[in-house]
């Protein structure tokens, strides 16, 4: 089967840059997600990782390690709006998505 | 990106009740799925939606207690059966599609159940 960790609550200042993990423990990996989701919506697709390395996208970066079964999602800038919950998913061959726990960000003025 | 709606978008159920939740996706896709959102909690696959055939469920989640139809390939159903406060939840759903260079999940707005 696989795992997946997060912590469970991260606060960060507008303005700054925070980083949120992600571990995992799977076989057959065949990618790494990030989502948004803001209380009371539906998951939003923020980035994609298969290789190792940084994807940048604006504001928003993932780096992964496959042989660590580690990723990072990196905010910068932050602002209110991004106050949500952030979630990774992990994908393997032959199997379907599975959402780690959740990173609820609160970002304070 | 698929554009996915279902309904309802709420509702408050009575214990034992049964609820049917309708999922809509705006052009043909192989892959639907059903999630739960307890509160304060992630996703849970509930089970993947075959069109044709019967869905396949998850650990923990049985046919008897949600079942689903997927009748084509823009449309699905999960029923909440029998229902009690634990079915409390947010239902999603959700379809794969092939996005760039990767299958990537698009969700519906989700279904907040209240079982009294």
């Amino acid at each position: 089967g696989q795992n997946i960790d997060q912590p469970t609550e991260m606060t960060a200042t507008e303005g700054a840059i925070v980083q949120i993990n992600c571990t995992y423990q799977t076989s057959g990996f065949n990618g790494l997600f990030w989502y948004q989701q803001h209380a009371g919506e539906a998951p939003t697709f923020l980035s994609y990782n298969v290789l190792d390395g940084l994807e940048e996208k604006g504001r928003f970066s993932s780096f992964l390690s496959r042989s660590k079964g580690y990723s990072y999602l990196l905010l910068k800038e932050l602002q209110m709006k991004d106050s949500a919950s952030y979630l990774c998913a992990v994908t393997s061959y032959g199997q379907n998505f599975v959402f780690g726990p959740g990173t609820r960000l609160s970002v304070l003025p | 990106s698929a554009v996915i709606s279902q309904k309802p978008s709420r509702d408050i159920c009575q214990r034992g009740t049964s609820l049917t939740i309708q999922c809509q996706v705006d052009s043909q896709v192989t892959m639907m799925f059903w999630y739960r959102q307890q509160p304060g909690q992630s996703l849970t696959l509930i089970a993947t939606a075959n069109q044709g055939s019967e869905a396949t469920y998850e650990s923990g989640f049985v046919i008897d207690k949600f079942p689903i139809s997927r009748p084509n390939l823009t449309f699905s159903t999960l029923t909440v059966s029998n229902m009690s406060p634990e079915d409390s939840s947010i239902y999603l759903c959700s379809v794969e599609d092939y996005e760039m260079s990767h299958n990537e999940q698009f969700f519906g707005p989700g279904t907040r159940l209240t079982v009294l």
